[in-house]
């Protein structure tokens, strides 16, 4: 079964710094897809940023973007500049591709706190 | 722009009513989902649906039962409520099984 880690359940930064998360998976698939999904305080999961196994080049959405290492099953989230508005629960998820697995399976997620 | 839509933010249910937790897309995504949300466990699938009338369990079934009659609405029915389904249930859409998933704003449900 796949699994995701995240080892940081909380992490803060300094607002206009930069700051890392890191997620590790466990898969025997060769292709398969990683996302970040950001979860403000109350309000709606949305998707930051989305990588595809196959594709070599690291994914980037602005000032977001991933160190994706496909040996190390790794999987970290850099947020540069970081705004008040980054404070949020982060997850990092998989998902295989193709077959009939239409599971995504997510980390326990990071709390994130932006301090001004 | 996509817009998933739970019935109610907030929940008080007593212990044995049975719950009905709805979800409405507005995109016609053939997939849609059911996560339960706990502090320190993440986002834990209890079942999917990749078509009208189809169903799959996900990790955590038990106690849980869904419907999906029509392409835009996914039910997920708490058939007997225990204290233990005390929880953030956060419904989900997609076109593929690949593709990003649409969340709604959850449901924040307490059983007494």
């Amino acid at each position: 079964a796949q699994t995701v880690t995240q080892s940081q359940p909380e992490m803060s930064v300094q607002e206009a710094e930069t700051v890392t998360l890191s997620c590790t998976y466990d898969t025997s698939e060769s292709d398969y897809y990683l996302f970040w999904y950001k979860q403000p305080p109350s309000r709606q999961m949305i998707l930051v940023i989305r990588q595809e196994a196959y594709k070599q080049q690291n994914a980037t959405e602005n000032r977001f973007s991933v160190n994706f290492q496909k040996a190390a099953k790794s999987f970290s989230l850099k947020i540069s500049d970081s705004q008040l508005g980054d404070a949020a629960m982060y997850f990092c998820a998989y998902n295989p591709r193709g077959g009939s697995n239409y599971k995504l399976t997510f980390g326990k997620g990071t709390l994130l706190t932006v301090n001004p | 722009d996509v817009k998933v839509t739970q019935s109610s933010r907030y929940l008080v249910k007593r212990t044995g009513e049975k719950v009905f937790l709805e979800c409405v897309q507005d995109m016609d995504h053939e997939n849609m989902f059911w996560y339960r949300q706990d502090p320190g466990l993440g986002l834990r699938l209890i079942y999917f649906s990749y078509d009208v009338k189809m169903k799959e369990k996900g990790d955590i079934p038990e106690g849980y039962s869904v419907s999906r009659e029509k392409k835009e609405r996914f039910s997920l029915i708490l058939e007997s409520a225990s204290t233990n389904q005390t929880s953030m249930y956060l419904c989900a859409s997609c076109i593929t099984s690949t593709d990003t998933q649409y969340f709604g704003p959850g449901t924040r449900l307490t059983v007494l």
